[in-house]
């Protein structure tokens, strides 16, 4: 198994662009979750899914949106990016009977200039 | 609301030493408690977690940590530290979600330890 996978693992974009975050996990979970880390400050959720079909908002969704049509993919959407959106962003799945045991990707660095 | 700090931003040790990480929480009822390590460039593993009964829970790599409802705390432990220890520490606590049936986690904002050879 691959785990959780995260595409890309770095990107620069420019203010007022948009991209995907790309998630994928292989393990049939039904639970996935988009988190952004900030230095010092922790991580902090911004969308989670339970299942296909169904999202909800986390902490800090402002500027953001996701979907998700299968059940292996979560992709996290930037629409109009802004310099308060440079972070490292983690994406994380798990089962729903263990929310708590969570699987990471590797993360995406972007940074918005 | 359900929340973690974590006191500690920054501790160093020497290999061998032992090591202490400070969690203090902040809930109503009996918390599930969490801790996670992220190495350098890495996401986040789960090293141990707490829901009840015994108050000591051992976790991987040779990490415990004890809750202590008294102190609300739940500090991580290792009598001896290696060099690979070297990572960033998440305390986090398990909270009900907006969403039907939906659980969150929120983490504090994380101890970096160094470890001196």
């Amino acid at each position: 198994n691959a785990g959780v996978t995260q595409t890309p693992k770095f990107r620069i974009l420019k203010i007022g662009q948009s991209m995907t975050l790309q998630c994928a996990q292989d393990m049939n979970h039904n639970y996935m979750y988009w988190y952004r880390q900030d230095p010092g400050m922790g991580l902090k959720l911004i969308y989670y899914s339970v299942g296909a079909g169904i999202t909800d908002k986390g902490e800090v969704p402002n500027g953001y949106n996701v979907s998700r049509s299968t059940t292996e993919d979560f992709p996290l959407r930037l629409e109009l990016a802004a310099p308060s959106q440079t972070s490292v962003y983690f994406c994380a799945s798990s089962t729903s009977d263990r929310a708590y045991e969570q699987y990471f990707g590797p993360g995406t660095r972007l940074t918005v200039t | 609301a359900q929340s973690v700090t974590q006191p500690d931003i920054h501790i160093t040790v020497s290999e061998g030493a032992s090591l202490e990480l400070r969690c203090n929480y902040s809930y109503g009822a009996t918390p599930y408690l969490f801790w996670y390590v992220q190495s350098p460039g890495q996401g986040l593993q789960l090293l141990l977690k707490y829901f009840s009964g015994d108050t000591l829970v051992q976790g991987i790599k040779g990490f415990e940590a004890e809750f202590k409802r008294s102190q609300s705390s739940f500090n991580l432990r290792k009598p001896s530290v290696h060099w690979s220890d070297a990572a960033e520490y998440f305390c986090a606590v398990l909270r009900r979600g907006s969403g039907a049936g939906s659980y969150q986690l929120t983490f504090g904002k994380g101890t970096k330890l160094s470890v001196i050879p």
